[in-house]
């Protein structure tokens, strides 16, 4: 069975400066894909990052990237130059390569401060 | 492009009776997943369609059912309610069968079961 654990139900950042969010997870597989999902208040989930376990490169979508270390099974968040929209709850999320559906983490809340 | 839409929004049921949620996928996707995400949890599989047909289904029990239509719309079923189902919960669409294409989420549907 598959399990992701994110170990910080709420974080917070001051506006401009740079936050870690930790997700772990365990499986046997070998290939497979990692995901950072964000949802704001009272909207829909919408998808910040995603991973694939063959790519030793990490991740980067503009002010977001990840930390992959596939053999500790962790996959961080880092957010650059926290903006104020960026107040959301973020999953952490696993697919298998073969799989047609998504683990989810517990969350971590993010709140930036003005 | 029309993103994905639940109906209803809100609900309350008492338990022991029925519900019907109701999701339109995006446009050109032909694959939806309904989670349930719990107060405090992280979003839960349900199941999946392709093509009108059952992809995949999680560990819920049977009263939890699901239709798709040929227009990849969908409807998620819960008969006999209990006090557990109360929950948001979450339509996604995707293009084919498998999730390695960006899942696009709805708002959901929050059901509160009295």
């Amino acid at each position: 069975a598959q399990t992701v654990t994110q170990s910080q139900p709420e974080m917070s950042v001051q506006e401009a400066e740079t936050v870690t969010l930790s997700c772990t997870y365990d499986t046997s597989e070998n290939n497979y894909y990692l995901f950072w999902y964000k949802q704001p208040p009272s909207r829909q989930m919408i998808l910040v990052i995603r991973q694939e376990a063959y790519k030793q490169q990490n991740a980067t979508e503009n002010r977001f990237s990840v930390n992959f270390q596939k053999a500790a099974k962790s996959f961080s968040l880092k957010i650059s130059d926290s903006q104020l929209g960026d107040t959301a709850m973020y999953f952490c999320a696993f697919m298998r390569e073969t799989g047609n559906q998504f683990y989810f983490g517990t969350g971590t809340s993010l709140t930036v401060i003005p | 492009e029309t993103g994905v839409t639940q109906s209803p929004t809100h609900l309350i049921k008492t338990r022991g009776q029925q519900v019907t949620l109701r999701c339109s996928s995006q446009s050109g996707h032909n694959t939806v997943s309904w989670y349930q995400q719990a107060l405090g949890q992280g979003p839960q599989f349900i199941f999946q369609y392709y093509r009108e047909e059952e992809n995949g289904r999680g560990n819920f029990p049977p009263r939890f059912s699901g239709l798709q239509f040929p227009n990849y719309s969908s409807e998620l079923n819960v008969n006999a309610l209990e006090l557990d189902d109360s929950a948001l919960y979450l339509c996604a669409s995707s293009l084919g069968g498998s999730l390695y294409g960006e899942l696009f989420f709805g708002e959901g549907s929050r059901l509160t079961v009295l």
